[in-house]
C-alpha cells in the first residue's frame, strides 16, 4: 500500500462548479499537509498548507484535513478555466525543515475546467 | 529575482552517455533537492542537500550523483544514461529549518534516453 493515494483523474468540470480533490494516507504520523498546483510543463507551486486537523480557507480554495480518517481534501469554489492544472497533495511527519527527505507526494489529479 | 533556474529544458541522450543538469537558486536557501516525475508515479526524491558541502540520498539515487560547492548551485550528474532515466527532472529549494517547508521548484528539465 502506498503511503499516499490520490486519484489521477482526469477530472473535467464546467466553469463555476465546485471541485473536490482528495488524498488518503496510511501514516498516522503525518502532521503537515500541503497542496501544490502544477500547470502543464511547469514546476509545482505551493497552493495551501495546513498543520494537523481542521480547515483552512484562502479565497476560493479550502483545504480540509481529517486525521481520524486519514483523509485530506481541497475544495475549489466557482472554478475557473485558469484552475485547469494538476493538483498534488504532499505531507510529512515533521516540519519539513527538520525532516527534509520525508515529504511524500501524491501522484496528482489532473483537473480540466471547461468554459 | 529569478527563483530556481534549471538548464537545459530539454535534452535527448543516447544510452551510455553522461550529462549534467544544472540548477541555480538566488533566494539564499540552504536546502536544495532533485526530484524526478514520471507519469502516474508522482514526485520521487533523488538527492537533497542541507547546505554547501552536504548532500544525502533520497528515495531513488541510483544512477545519479550530486555536488554542492556553493549555496546557489546544485548540479545533478547522470552517468551512463539508461532508458529508465527518461523523465522530467525538477530542482527545488526551501527555507532553512523552522519554516513551513514550502518548496520552490524550477520549471523542469525533460530528458529522453534512447
Amino acid at each position: 500500500q502506498k503511503e499516499v493515494e490520490q486519484d489521477p483523474g482526469p477530472l473535467s468540470v464546467p466553469e463555476g462548479a465546485i471541485v473536490s480533490l482528495n488524498c488518503t494516507y496510511s501514516n498516522s504520523a503525518f502532521q503537515y499537509f500541503m497542496w501544490y498546483r502544477q500547470y502543464s510543463r511547469k514546476g509545482p507551486e505551493l497552493l495551501m498548507y495546513t498543520y494537523s486537523s481542521g480547515n483552512k480557507e484562502d479565497g476560493r480554495f479550502t483545504a480540509q484535513v481529517d486525521k481520524s480518517s486519514k483523509y485530506i481534501s481541497l475544495f475549489i469554489r466557482d472554478s475557473q478555466p485558469s484552475d485547469s492544472a494538476t493538483y498534488l497533495c504532499a505531507m510529512s511527519a515533521r516540519n519539513y525543515g527538520g525532516a527534509t527527505n520525508k515529504l511524500i507526494f501524491g501522484t496528482g489529479t489532473l483537473l480540466a475546467v471547461q468554459p | 529575482n529569478a527563483g530556481v533556474t534549471q538548464t537545459p529544458k530539454f535534452r535527448i541522450l543516447k544510452i551510455g552517455q553522461s550529462m549534467t543538469l544544472q540548477c541555480a537558486q538566488d533566494m539564499n536557501h540552504n536546502y536544495m533537492y532533485w526530484y524526478r516525475q514520471d507519469p502516474g508515479m508522482g514526485l520521487k526524491l533523488i538527492y537533497y542537500s542541507v547546505g554547501a558541502g552536504i548532500t544525502d540520498k533520497g528515495e531513488v539515487p541510483n544512477g545519479y550523483n550530486v555536488s554542492r560547492s556553493t549555496t546557489e548551485d546544485f548540479p545533478l550528474r547522470l552517468e551512463l544514461a539508461a532508458p529508465s532515466q527518461t523523465s522530467v527532472y525538477f530542482c527545488a529549494s526551501s527555507y532553512p529549518p523552522g519554516g513551513p517547508g514550502e518548496l520552490f521548484f524550477g520549471e523542469g528539465s525533460r530528458l529522453t534516453v534512447l
